[in-house]
C-alpha cells in the first residue's frame, strides 16, 4: 500500500542540524511531487518545502530559506530536508507528504505519521 | 505570498447539524483549494480538491464550494467523527499556504 514514513527527528540545540528522511513505498517515487508540512506545538499547519518528481526545481517558505534543503534520492525512494542553523521556533512535527499521487495534480494526497523536532537549549 | 484566512476559529455544533467553513484568498487562486481534515495526534487527511471535488472514500455529507477567493466547506449532518480541525490550502501559487484552521468543537 501507499506509504510514507519519516525518521530522524529528535532534540537538538540551536544553531546545530538534523536531517529528516521520508521513506516512500507503493507508489512511484519518481512520478509526483513532494514536500514537507510541520506543525508547531499546539498550532496550525504551515507549508515548508517542495520538490518537483524530476528534482529540477524547489522551493520553500521565505522563514526556512538559505538554512533548509530539500531533495530526493531516487535510489532509495527517500525525500529528505537537511535543517541547518536551527532556530527555538523551527520546533515542531513535520509531515512528509505526496502530491497527486491517488488523486489531483498539486493536492497533498498522502501523509506520513509525523516525525518530532523540538529545538532547545 | 497568498494568505488564506478561515473563519470562525472555532465553532460549537452538535452532532446532526449542518456547519459551513468559511475561507478566504487574499488574491484570486481559480479553484486551486483543497481542504484537509486533522484529528488530534493524526497527520491531516484530504476530505475535497479542486474546490468541490471529494477525494476517494470521504462521505457525501462534506462538499466544498466556490471559486476566485471565497471558498466554503459544508457538513450536511455532523457525525461524531467529524469533530476535528479542518484546513484550507491553495496550491496556484508558491508557496503553498494553509488557513490557520476551523476547529469544530462539540457543543
Amino acid at each position: 500500500q501507499v506509504q510514507l514514513v519519516e525518521s530522524g527527528g529528535g532534540v537538538v540545540q540551536p544553531g546545530r542540524s538534523l536531517r529528516l528522511s521520508c521513506a516512500a513505498s507503493g507508489f512511484t517515487f519518481s512520478s509526483y511531487g513532494m514536500h514537507w508540512v510541520r506543525q508547531a506545538p499546539g498550532k496550525g499547519l504551515e507549508w515548508v518545502a517542495g520538490i518537483w518528481s524530476d528534482g529540477r526545481n524547489k522551493y520553500n517558505v521565505d522563514s526556512v530559506r538559505g538554512r533548509f534543503t530539500i531533495s530526493r534520492d531516487y535510489s532509495k525512494n527517500t525525500l529528505y530536508l537537511q535543517m541547518n542553523n536551527l532556530r527555538v521556533e523551527d520546533t515542531a512535527v513535520y509531515y512528509c507528504a505526496g502530491e497527486g499521487v491517488l488523486e489531483w495534480p498539486n493536492v497533498f494526497d498522502i501523509w506520513g505519521q509525523g516525525t518530532m523536532v523540538t529545538v532547545s537549549s | 505570498e497568498i494568505v488564506m484566512t478561515q473563519s470562525p476559529a472555532t465553532l460549537s455544533v452538535s452532532p446532526g447539524e449542518r456547519v459551513t467553513l468559511s475561507c478566504r484568498a487574499s488574491q484570486k487562486i481559480s479553484s486551486n483549494l483543497a481542504w484537509y481534515q486533522q484529528k488530534p495526534g493524526q497527520a491531516p487527511r484530504l476530505l475535497i480538491y479542486g474546490a468541490s471535488t471529494r477525494a476517494t472514500g470521504i462521505p457525501a455529507r462534506f462538499s466544498g464550494s466556490g471559486s476566485g477567493t471565497e471558498f466554503t466547506l459544508t457538513i450536511s449532518s455532523l457525525q461524531s467523527e467529524d469533530f476535528a480541525v479542518y484546513y484550507c490550502q491553495q496550491y496556484n501559487n508558491w508557496p503553498r499556504t494553509f488557513g490557520q484552521g476551523t476547529k469544530l468543537e462539540i457543543k
